[in-house]
């Protein structure tokens, strides 16, 4: 069955570290790969995503993401974080074409500290 | 330009009663998605519409549930004699192209049964 897993529930990072959240997928195909971020009480919105061509994507507010397919893995990343990051991250696949429902992970709730 | 909208942002029913859900697109986009967003299940793929056709239904979790959309733009999803389980977050998302490409999220409608 075609599944999103981020194993990290709950992520505490300090005021201008580095960040690495992490995203498994499980597909028969390399999948359309999607990092969303929610705010409290806010909709969904996209960070960056990876259909297909370089591996390493650059996405909005500094945030990249690298697609590893030996790992199976699309492990979002920012070098310094700020305390407005503090949010909700979601990964999401697709199988391809695009005419597909999103698989979400369960999310990883980043906490900023100062 | 504007952005997915919902309405409405919170509604509140008792158990049993029919609730309908509504959700303009960005203009110009083809492909209407329904999600829903519960603290259990996390994020769900819910049906996919391409102009006013539901290729994808997989999602409705019961014959309760339905939707549809009219003039290739506005979505309604209807819950009929709605039960405390289907308290959630109800999110729409738009996107454009066939096959569509990435899709953008609404604010959400939440939705409390008594």
């Amino acid at each position: 069955a075609q599944s999103v897993t981020q194993p990290d529930i709950h992520i505490t990072v300090s005021e201008g570290a580095s960040l690495e959240l992490r995203c498994n997928y499980s597909y028969g195909a390399t999948p359309y790969l999607f990092w969303y971020v929610q705010s409290p009480g806010q909709g969904l919105q996209l960070l960056l995503k990876y259909f297909s061509g370089d591996t390493l994507v650059q996405g909005i507010k500094g945030f990249e993401a690298e697609f590893k397919r030996s790992q199976s893995s699309f492990n979002l990343r920012k070098p310094s974080v700020h305390w407005s990051d503090a949010a909700e991250y979601f990964c999401a696949g697709s199988p391809g074409g695009g005419a597909d429902g999103l698989t979400f992970g369960k999310g990883t709730h980043l906490i900023i500290q100062p | 330009g504007a952005g997915v909208s919902q309405s409405p942002s919170n509604k509140v029913t008792e158990k049993g009663k029919d609730v309908e859900l509504r959700c303009d697109p960005i203009s110009g986009h083809t492909a209407l998605y329904w999600y829903r967003q519960s603290l259990g299940q996390g994020l769900e793929f819910l049906i996919y519409f391409q102009g006013n056709s539901a290729p994808d239904k997989s999602g409705l979790p019961s014959d309760r549930f339905s939707a549809e959309r009219t003039g290739g733009s506005v979505s309604t999803l209807t819950i009929q004699r709605t039960q405390q389980e289907d308290s959630a977050v109800y999110l729409c998302a738009s996107s454009f192209g066939n096959p569509p490409d990435t899709q953008y999220f609404g604010p959400g409608t939440r939705l409390t049964v008594l």
